[in-house]
């Protein structure tokens, strides 16, 4: 079945560092894939989506591109900030389908 | 427009007790969801349903009911609580916003069970 793998956390970064948080997945068909965040005590939001291959999703300084041939969707920003201290999920949705699979989550700690 | 709106935010309850947790979406969205939330397991979807009147079980239904008799509100009942039901509830609603279906997620209800 449709899977999520994202790395295991938690990834403490001083302010201003570069983040990246691994994504891979694995889908029969053509998948869309997303990024929620978490910000703490509040429930999911998307961050940013891609809906085919090599297109990227954007917002708020992050980015990640959806690369078919390596089953992957990295998130990334380049300076990161303490008020982006959350946990961050990576998760597709199939073709046809509204049901959404989830990665485990990465809880990210910026310090100032 | 509130968004999706959850009550109670926390709840304790004993061993074989009964609940429902309240869920409500002004968005007229056509599919909501409910999910449980554990450490380091990520959201599984407990159930789900593409419209008023008809609901389907997803990855972790056992010992949880729902219903949804109208497009508004999609509540979960636990039919007798248990300890492995402790977790963190969220719903959510998604409806085609151009051809995409992005989740919105309320607040999340936070159940302990003793």
């Amino acid at each position: 079945g449709d899977s999520v793998t994202q790395m295991e956390g938690p990834v403490t970064l001083s302010e201003e560092a570069f983040l990246t948080i691994n994504c891979t997945y694995t889908a029969t068909g053509y998948p869309s894939l997303f990024w929620y965040v978490q910000y703490p005590g509040e429930g999911l939001q998307l961050l940013l989506k891609a809906t085919k291959a090599d297109d990227k999703g954007s917002n708020k300084g992050f980015e990640a591109t959806y690369r078919k041939e390596t089953t992957s969707f990295h998130l990334e920003k380049g300076s990161v900030q303490v008020s982006d201290s959350a946990v961050y999920f990576c998760a597709l949705r199939n073709t046809g389908g509204f049901k959404t699979i989830f990665g485990a989550g990465t809880r990210l700690f910026v310090k100032a | 427009n509130a968004g999706v709106t959850q009550t109670p935010k926390f709840q304790v309850l004993k061993t074989g007790q009964s609940m429902t947790l309240q869920c409500a979406q002004d968005m007229n969205h056509e599919y909501m969801s409910w999910y449980r939330q554990d450490p380091g397991m990520g959201l599984r979807l407990i159930h789900y349903s593409v419209g008023a009147g008809i609901t389907d079980q997803g990855e972790v239904p056992n010992g949880y009911n729902v219903s949804r008799s109208t497009t508004e509100d999609f509540p979960l009942r636990l039919l007798s609580a248990a300890p492995s039901q402790t977790s963190v509830y969220f719903c959510a609603s998604s409806g085609a916003s151009g051809g995409e279906y992005e989740q919105y997620f309320g607040p999340g209800t936070r159940l302990t069970v003793t």
